[in-house]
């Protein structure tokens, strides 16, 4: 099972700023937080990821907690177009070499209001 | 940008027949996935390959599914006799390399629909 909590639901106007929160508080120190998007009938997107400093791409920001027990995932003009479920996935090592699979939880469903 | 294939995007198939699922990921990635989602619910990992050998494996992935990379640029999914609970979305990802933290990249999957 997925080791992070995320909102269900969220709703943000358009052009405004969305903030998905996420918490990962077991996890580990090696361990990465990654985030993707699956817009319907598509394939998960990758976002960004992050360790435990604060990211920033053409897509979005990641800030941590110092703590690194949760972060929050920042879409800094939300357009239509970003309506999606919202990922946010603690990146694991398994035993098998070259693995790194990554486990899904239920994600935030964002929905961009005009 | 370079992006992860999959064909076809939809694959009607009656219960008992073999499938198999195309992907062509991005050509300079080494590392493969497949992954499912039943309508409704979470993304779920299937199977992991790398260097031609699978490196890790789900429940899910159980005797009736297989893998092979036949040639330098196609990875496949084969479901080797379908059940009816073989209905979903079938995702392919690959990457550089997981170990210095290269994402994965997902196509836009294959829909089996089973009958």
């Amino acid at each position: 099972d997925a080791k992070t909590t995320q909102p269900t639901s969220m709703d943000c106007a358009e052009g405004r700023a969305a903030n998905l929160p996420c918490n990962h508080s077991t996890i580990s120190g090696n361990e990465y937080v990654y985030w993707y998007r699956q817009i319907h009938s598509q394939g998960p997107q990758y976002i960004i990821h992050g360790l435990k400093n604060n990211e920033t791409n053409e897509m979005a920001s990641l800030i941590i907690t110092e703590d690194r027990k949760s972060s929050t995932l920042i879409l800094p003009h939300a357009t239509l177009r970003d309506t999606a479920v919202y990922y946010c996935i603690e990146r694991r090592r398994n035993s098998g070499a070259g693995s790194y699979q990554l486990t899904f939880g239920k994600g935030t469903k964002l929905s961009v209001i005009p | 940008e370079p992006e992860v294939t999959q064909t076809p995007s939809h694959q009607v198939t009656q219960m008992g027949q073999e499938v198999i699922l195309r992907c062509v990921p991005i050509s300079n990635h080494l590392y493969f996935y497949w992954y499912r989602q039943i309508l409704g619910q979470k993304v779920e990992f299937l199977v992991s390959f790398y260097n031609n050998e699978i490196s890790e494996k789900s429940e899910i992935f159980d005797d009736q599914f297989s893998v092979e990379r036949p040639d330098g640029s196609n990875f496949t999914l084969k479901i080797r006799s379908t059940k009816l609970e073989d209905s979903a979305m079938y995702f392919c990802a690959s990457t550089i390399d997981p170990g210095i933290n290269q994402p994965q990249h997902f196509g836009d999957g294959t829909r089996l629909s089973i009958l």
